[in-house]
C-alpha cells in the first residue's frame, strides 16, 4: 500500500532559525503534494498545494516567503519554515496523491519554537 | 500492514440514502478517532471527534467506534448532494500524538 514518510516527527528550534520538514512518497510517484497545518483540536488547514516541477500554490493568508515549499521530484516535497517564531509552533502534515489515487498522509511533524 | 485501512471507493448513492463509511485499524493504542470531510481543493474539515468507544451523533452524522473490532464508522442520514466529498478517517494514540489517516472515500450523492 501507499506510504508517505514525513520527517522529522517532532522538532524544537530556537526563534529566528529555519526548519525543514520532508515528505516522501515511498512507493508511488506523487504528482501532487499538500501541506497542512493544525492547531490543537482544530481541523487541518490547507497551506499549499505543490505539483512536481512547478511552484506551489499557496492558500490565502499563508506567507509564501515564510513557508517555502519545494517539490523537486515525484517522491519528495519539503516545507521550510523560515525565521521561525513561537506562533509558528504547530502540527504540520503532508499528504500525497496522484490521479485516480486516494490521499496518503504523512504522520505529521510537531514543531515547537522556543 | 497499514495502520489504517479505508476503502477509497468511489461510492455513489441517490439523494436521501443512508451512507455508511468505514475504517479498520491495527493499533489497539488508538484512543482518538476523527472523521474529516474534504471538498476538492480544500483542506480537510473536521466533522466528528470521538474518544474511545461508543457513538456520537451530530445532526445527520453519526460516528461509531468499536475498539474490540478495531472498526470505526461514519453514517450519513438523508444524504444530500452537498455531502459529495472525500471522507477521511484519522486516529491517534493521544493528544499530541501522531495522526494516522485513511486514504479517504470519495462519495457522490446524486440528486
Amino acid at each position: 500500500g501507499a506510504v508517505v514518510s514525513q520527517h522529522p516527527s517532532w522538532v524544537i528550534c530556537k526563534s529566528g532559525t529555519s526548519v525543514k520538514i520532508e515528505c516522501r512518497s515511498l512507493d508511488f510517484q506523487a504528482t501532487t503534494m499538500f501541506w497542512y497545518r493544525q492547531f490543537p483540536k482544530q481541523s487541518l488547514m490547507l497551506m499549499a498545494t505543490s505539483n512536481e516541477g512547478s511552484k506551489a500554490t499557496y492558500e490565502q493568508g499563508v506567507e509564501k516567503d515564510k513557508f517555502l515549499i519545494n517539490h523537486a521530484s515525484l517522491t519528495l516535497s519539503t516545507l521550510t519554515v523560515t525565521s521561525a517564531h513561537p506562533e509558528d509552533s504547530s502540527f504540520y502534515i503532508c499528504s500525497a496523491t496522484k490521479p485516480n489515487y486516494g490521499y496518503t498522509f504523512g504522520s505529521g511533524t510537531r514543531l515547537t519554537v522556543v | 500492514q497499514k495502520e489504517v485501512e479505508q476503502d477509497p471507493g468511489p461510492l455513489s448513492v441517490p439523494e436521501g440514502a443512508i451512507v455508511s463509511l468505514n475504517c479498520t485499524y491495527s493499533n489497539s493504542a488508538f484512543q482518538y478517532f476523527m472523521w474529516y470531510r474534504q471538498y476538492s481543493r480544500k483542506g480537510p474539515e473536521l466533522l466528528m471527534y470521538t474518544y474511545s468507544s461508543g457513538n456520537k451523533e451530530d445532526g445527520r452524522f453519526t460516528a461509531q467506534v468499536d475498539k474490540s473490532s478495531k472498526y470505526i464508522s461514519l453514517f450519513i442520514r438523508d444524504s444530500q448532494p452537498s455531502d459529495s466529498a472525500t471522507y477521511l478517517c484519522a486516529m491517534s494514540g493521544g493528544a499530541g500524538n501522531q495522526f494516522y489517516f485513511g486514504t479517504g472515500t470519495s462519495l457522490t450523492v446524486i440528486p
